[in-house]
Formats: C-alpha cells, structure tokens, sequence
C-alpha cells in the first residue's frame, strides 16, 4: 500500500503569490502514475493534473505538476481568488490512494 | 455529456447494511471502470474501491478499511454502478463520490452522504 503525505497542511497566501505543494509517497509511483485534484465546499473534486506533470481539459496554465518517483509538486504560478480550495494528490499506479490534502487559504 | 449520479445514502444504524447506486449517462458505462471514493466529515478524500470493466477482467478491488465489508458491482445493461456495505461503523460515515474510471478520474457525481449512528 502506497501512502502520500502532503505538507503543508494548509498554505495561507494572498491573490497574486505562487503556492508550492509537496506530496511525498511511501514508495516509488508507477510510471508517475499521480494526479492532483481541487476540492472546494459542497463540490466534487476537480481534477487539474494527471501523469505527474499533463494538465487536464480547460486546466489554466497556471497549474503545474511537476515530480517523479517518490517526489512530485503541484504549483501555481499566481493565485486567483476561485483557486483558494483544498487540493489533493492521488497515485493511481498501485490500486489507488490519496493524500490527506493541502488547504490553500486567503491570507 | 457524462453524468454520474449517486443515490442510496442516509442514516443508518451500526451494524447494519445500505446500498449505493451510481446511475451513469452520456457514455458507454461497459467501456469503463468505475470507482467509488468517499470524504468523511473533517477529513480527506480516501479511495474505497474500483471495478475494472469487462474488457480488463471486470475484476474488484478494495481499500483495506472496507474489504470484507463493502461489495462493488455493475450493471452495464442498466448503466448503474452499486456498492454494498454491510457491518457499517461510524467511521464510515461520508460522502460517497462515484467516479468514471480506475486510474486518474476527470468526470464525479456530487455525492451521497451516509451517516452511520445509533
């Protein structure tokens, strides 16, 4: 079973600054077998990156993904006021599992 | 367009047993695997089970919290997609999120919520 720890738990930036998320599996990801998704209140995920690195269909390109084997970062360039959600990572290579999410909050 | 709708949540007593539906449109559901994927109260997404599509076997497989407990199924000539709890416990208490796919997952429902107290 592959664990993925995000850190940090909750990011508190302002509308213009970059965020940097970690997520760290417990073993190697399988052909970078990771995807990140956006959560916000009372939605369902969305998801934003798949592949470590592929931004999905109507992505902005603000979003990045970028890692590979135990080691992967999603990162946005600039933050706009609708990106302040909870984001997660999931590995998709072994069964599949999520990490416990990064809160991004308005600072 | 893809929709995934989930049906069957609610309260229910410890021990007990419940049923949910996935009711899938816009889309071949046999061609696809299925997942289900839940969010209790407070905490974060956590991946409970898949099914894999006729063409890979249709086979199943669970998170390790639920094996044993939960069954995942499908009905492709229905368009329906079911997972059956049994000897719920108050930690399975969430909101279920069925999801196209058993790898990364672009299309979700909106969820059904389950609350399992006495």
């Amino acid at each position: 079973e592959i664990v993925l720890t995000q850190s940090p738990g909750t990011l508190s930036l302002s509308p213009g600054e970059r965020a940097t998320l970690s997520c760290r599996a417990s073993q190697s990801v399988s052909s970078n077998n990771l995807a990140w998704y956006q959560q916000k209140p009372g939605q369902a995920p969305r998801l934003l990156i798949y592949g470590a690195s592929r931004r999905a269909t109507g992505i902005p390109d603000r979003f990045s993904g970028s890692g590979s084997g135990t080691d992967f970062t999603l990162t946005i360039s600039r933050l706009e006021p609708e990106d302040f959600a909870v984001y997660y990572c999931q590995q998709y290579g072994n069964l599949s599992a999520f990490g416990q999410g990064t809160k991004v909050e308005i600072k | 367009e893809v929709q995934l709708v989930e049906s069957g949540g609610g309260l229910v007593q410890p021990g007990r047993s419940l049923r949910l539906s996935c009711t899938t449109s816009g889309y071949t559901i046999a061609d696809y695997g299925l997942s289900w994927v839940r969010r209790a109260p407070g905490k974060g997404l956590e991946w409970v089970s898949f099914i894999r599509s006729k063409g890979y076997g249709g086979t199943e497989e669970y998170a390790a919290s639920v094996k044993g407990r939960f069954t995942i199924s499908r009905d492709d000539s229905r368009g329906i997609a079911y997972l059956q709890m049994n000897s719920l416990k108050t930690e399975d208490t969430a909101m279920y999120y069925c999801a196209r796919g058993t790898e990364y997952h672009v299309h979700w429902g909106q969820g059904t919520l389950l609350i399992v107290s006495s």
